[in-house]
């Protein structure tokens, strides 16, 4: 079954340092992966997929097909990178689906 | 543009109250989709929709009930609401451009069943 896990409920950091949110999917095929996040008070948007492999907001993710992860990383946080983020996965282009993950919030702390 | 909207955006109801959560998108997008989030468990697809007039189940249907009335509505009824429907509830639109895809989500409706 198609499942992506986020391990961590909360993550909690020091601003200036490095934040790794971890994601683990489990999918046969060749998955598409998203994070989403969801500020205080905003609606839910998507944060970057890993088929652009952009860079946004200072934030990464590297799809690793071997270990089935596609963890979020920032080499320093800053407070306002404070929120609930949300891993996603794209079964196959014919659907636009996603299954998302329990979500990690991210408490940066000044 | 608005995007994606949706009311109401608070309700409490008594269990086996009914009640159709709206929502309404002018991004003239195909596919939308109607999720709950619970503490603990992320977002949860409840329904889905690929274009007018079509309508599938996700992971937990059970409880509700869906009309695609045309491109841009999309509604969720609850005919007989129960203590364990209360969630929060977005509402999403996607566009897919080549093999990608990128949903854009309303501002949700906070929901009690008491």
């Amino acid at each position: 079954a198609q499942r992506v896990t986020q391990p961590e409920k909360l993550l909690s950091v020091f601003k200036g340092a490095p934040v790794e949110l971890k994601c683990n999917y489990s999918y046969s095929g060749s998955p598409e992966l998203f994070w989403y996040v969801q500020y205080s008070r905003q609606r839910l948007q998507l944060l970057l997929r890993h088929i652009s492999r952009e860079s946004i907001k200072g934030f990464t993710a590297d799809l690793n097909k071997g270990e089935t992860s596609f963890h979020l990383k920032k080499p320093f946080a800053q407070e306002e990178d404070s929120a609930m983020y949300y891993c996603a996965l794209r079964r196959s282009s014919n659907t636009g689906k996603l299954i998302f993950g329990q979500g990690t919030t991210l408490q940066v702390k000044p | 543009n608005a995007g994606v909207t949706q009311t109401p955006k608070f309700q409490v109801l008594k269990t086996g109250q009914s009640m159709t959560l709206q929502c309404a998108q002018d991004m003239n997008h195909n596919s939308m989709y109607w999720y709950r989030q619970d503490p603990g468990m992320g977002l949860r697809l409840i329904y889905y929709s690929a274009s007018e007039g079509t309508t599938d189940k996700g992971e937990v249907p059970n409880g509700y009930n869906v009309s695609r009335l045309n491109k841009r509505e999309f509604s969720l009824r609850l005919e007989s609401a129960a203590p364990s429907q209360t969630s929060v509830y977005f509402c999403a639109s996607s566009e897919e451009r080549g093999t990608t895809m990128k949903q854009y989500f309303g501002p949700g409706t906070r929901l009690t069943v008491t």
